[in-house]
């Protein structure tokens, strides 16, 4: 089955600094990946997410990578704020238009000091 | 638009009873859903997979007579703990994806389960 590595498991950073946490998955038909944000006690919020068909997305400060060859996946967060303190989960699936089952990575939990 | 609730939101019961999570697309039709349980500062473990009008498929190691799971509606999926041990103590989050959409995966707030 799949396996999801993501590192690292913690991350601080300062305010206004980038942060970048980083995922790798072992089955290479896994063609979708997104990325949850987790905070205490409450559900993972996808943030964003990337298709093996492309590269790179962005959506403000957020931004997402994609390797295939090297079946790896990035999150790059830019201009961190103290709201960013969470916990950050990676996922892989596979399946077009029947949802697929993810396997999640491990997490990050990302602090963010004002 | 694409909500799901579970509910209880958390729920504290005795050694040996049962209890019932629901959960529910408020305002889409699910096809698929999955329960997760994620134990404090771990990730989300896939229990099973839920399809409507059929059988749960369960993960290897997940006891599908202690976990029932019953996919009745499009918008209704219950995940029975039976006899439950202070080892099923956890948090149980639920997923839906939409009917005819892509991998996207909505979840539920979760349900903290205490057992005594």
């Amino acid at each position: 089955g799949e396996n999801v590595e993501q590192h690292p498991s913690t991350l601080s950073v300062q305010e206004g600094d980038s942060a970048v946490i980083k995922c790798t998955y072992s089955d290479s038909a896994s063609n979708y990946f997104p990325w949850y944000k987790q905070e205490l006690g409450k559900r993972p919020q996808l943030i964003i997410d990337i298709r093996s068909n492309v590269g790179e997305k962005k959506d403000q400060r957020i931004a997402v990578t994609l390797n295939k060859t090297a079946k790896h996946f990035s999150l790059h967060i830019t201009e961190t704020q103290p709201e960013d303190s969470a916990v950050y989960f990676c996922a892989a699936s596979k399946g077009v238009t029947n949802a697929g089952k993810s396997t999640f990575g491990d997490g990050t939990t990302l602090t963010v000091k004002p | 638009g694409a909500v799901v609730s579970q509910h209880p939101s958390w729920v504290i019961c005795k050694s040996g009873t049962s209890v019932k999570i629901e959960c529910r697309s408020l305002d889409f039709q699910a096809t698929t859903m999955f329960w997760y349980r994620q134990f404090p500062k771990q990730s989300l473990m896939l229990m099973a997979t839920s399809n409507e009008g059929s059988k749960a498929t369960y993960e290897q190691g997940v006891e599908k007579d202690k976990f029932l799971i019953n996919h009745a509606s499009l918008t209704l999926s219950t995940l029975t703990v039976t006899s439950a041990h202070p080892e099923d103590s956890s948090f149980y989050i639920c997923s839906a994806c939409r009917a005819g959409g892509n991998n996207e995966q909505f979840f539920g707030p979760g349900t903290r389960l205490t057992v005594l």
